[in-house]
């Protein structure tokens, strides 16, 4: 069975800092991974997806996520956070001919 | 990008009555649609899974008799929450992809906040 676990509920960090939001998963095969942005009362932002080659993805607003097979984990990273990335970051896996699970979400709030 | 569209975004309903919630892909054919349903600071939890012309898969625990879901056309599906109670208020949020593929995303409608009075 397919699972994905976010084990911070809440991220603070100062803006210009830079982020990690963590994320490890399990799956029985090969792992699509993916990472989603919920602002308040809105549905889901793709922000960016690993399925295969590089382990280091580039996706919307700077944000990037390293593939780490060894440790089954998928971080979400972004070098200098902005108070406009406060938000509750969702990373979700499928593996193949599967639906998506999601993790239980990570708040982030950024500070000014 | 693909946009999903849900409407309404907000609804507030007494409870016996009935309510239905759109979500159409505005610019792309959605082979698959998804429902999910998501309670104040908890993820997303999966209830069907609908393909176009067929009947919807319902997750474990969902009663298909209380959610009823449609998917008349590879644009629209509905999903109608029949006899709200109080404990079906929630924010419903739409899925849908354009291809069977793996690889692909979602993409996911802004929601429908329902609450049941």
């Amino acid at each position: 069975a397919q699972s994905v676990a976010q084990p911070e509920d809440q991220v603070n960090v100062a803006e210009g800092n830079p982020l990690t939001v963590k994320c490890t998963y399990s799956v029985s095969g090969n792992p699509y991974l993916f990472w989603y942005v919920q602002y308040p009362n809105r549905g889901l932002q793709f922000l960016l997806k690993y399925i295969t080659g590089d382990n280091l993805v580039k996706g919307s607003y700077g944000f990037e996520a390293e593939f780490n097979k060894s440790q089954t984990s998928f971080h979400l990273k972004k070098p200098s956070a902005l108070v406009s990335d406060s938000a509750l970051y969702f990373c979700a896996v499928r593996d193949y001919g599967q639906n998506f699970v999601f993790g239980p979400g990570t708040r982030l709030s950024v500070l000014p | 990008g693909a946009v999903v569209s849900q409407h309404p975004s907000r609804v507030i309903c007494k409870s016996g009555t009935s309510v239905k919630i759109e979500c159409r892909s505005l610019d792309f054919q959605a082979t698959t649609m998804f429902w999910y349903r998501q309670f104040p600071k908890q993820s997303l939890m999966l209830m069907a899974t609908s393909n176009e012309g067929s009947k919807a898969t319902y997750e474990q625990g969902v009663e298909k008799d209380k959610f009823l879901i449609n998917h008349a056309s590879l644009t629209l599906s509905t999903l109608t929450v029949t006899s709200a109670h109080p404990e079906d208020s929630s924010f419903y949020i739409c899925s849908a992809r354009d291809s069977p593929s793996s690889y692909n995303e979602q993409f996911f409608g802004p929601g429908t906040r329902l609450t049941v009075l």
